[in-house]
């Protein structure tokens, strides 16, 4: 069974910075795309980042470019994701998600979240 | 950035009631489509991806179609798990947008 498991979000200034993690279980975790997806309060889904299965192509929401890095650790089954600069609107829960296959395409498997709170 | 607009935002339909939600693509994403289903205080699921290819252990009553811009979803006979928000989503081009949601609530 494929089970992801978030952690490292919480409060945190604007301006701050955050580092969540994904651990994954259950998988070959280095043959898939791994994503980050969040949602905010009330609202919908933004596909926030993605890294292919062995990390050489990465890709970026314009909203957060500059400011976040994914990255992952295949021989840890573990997913990142550093988040700088944080702002308001980076509020949301985000999601760790798996791949159906080794780039970006459809995400097949998603965690339960974690919480990232930017505020004074 | 592909927009992708669904409608409608809520809908209300009776348990056993065909339901048919609808997602616009902004520019064509051939079949490159998905549609999610979230629960309140749950994930995302994967329902459907390819427009029409049901995710593993996805209910049969659940179908999709359509191509290019405009895309269904159909939930045949919607059972009372079925009650939830919907999300499409294409991969034709990063970043990967989703729709708004459809709320699909009980009549």
């Amino acid at each position: 069974e494929v089970q992801l498991l978030e952690s490292g979000g919480g409060l945190v200034q604007p301006g701050g910075s955050l580092r969540l993690s994904c651990a994954a279980s259950g998988f070959t975790f280095s043959s898939y795309a791994m994503s980050w997806v969040r949602q905010a309060p009330g609202g919908g889904l933004e596909w926030v980042s993605a890294i292919a299965s062995s990390g050489g192509n990465t890709y970026y929401a314009d909203s957060v470019k500059g400011r976040f890095t994914i990255s992952r650790d295949n021989s840890k089954n573990t997913l990142y994701l550093q988040m700088n600069s944080l702002r308001g609107e980076d509020t949301a829960l985000y999601y760790c998600a798996k791949d159906l296959r080794s780039s970006w395409y459809y995400l097949d498997s998603w965690g339960q979240g974690t919480l990232v709170t930017v505020s004074s | 950035e592909i927009v992708m607009t669904q409608s409608p935002a809520t809908l209300s339909v009776s348990p056993g009631e065909r339901a048919t939600l609808s997602c616009r693509a902004s520019q064509s994403v051939s079949s490159n489509l998905a549609w999610y289903q979230q629960k309140p205080g749950q994930a995302p699921r994967l329902l459907i991806y390819g427009a029409s290819t049901r995710a593993t252990g996805i209910p049969d009553r659940f179908s999709g179609g359509g191509s290019g811009t405009e895309f269904t979803l159909t939930i045949s006979s919607p059972q009372s798990e079925d009650f939830a928000v919907y999300y499409c989503q294409q991969c034709s081009n990063w970043p990967g947008t989703f729709g708004q949601g459809t709320k699909v609530e009980i009549k």
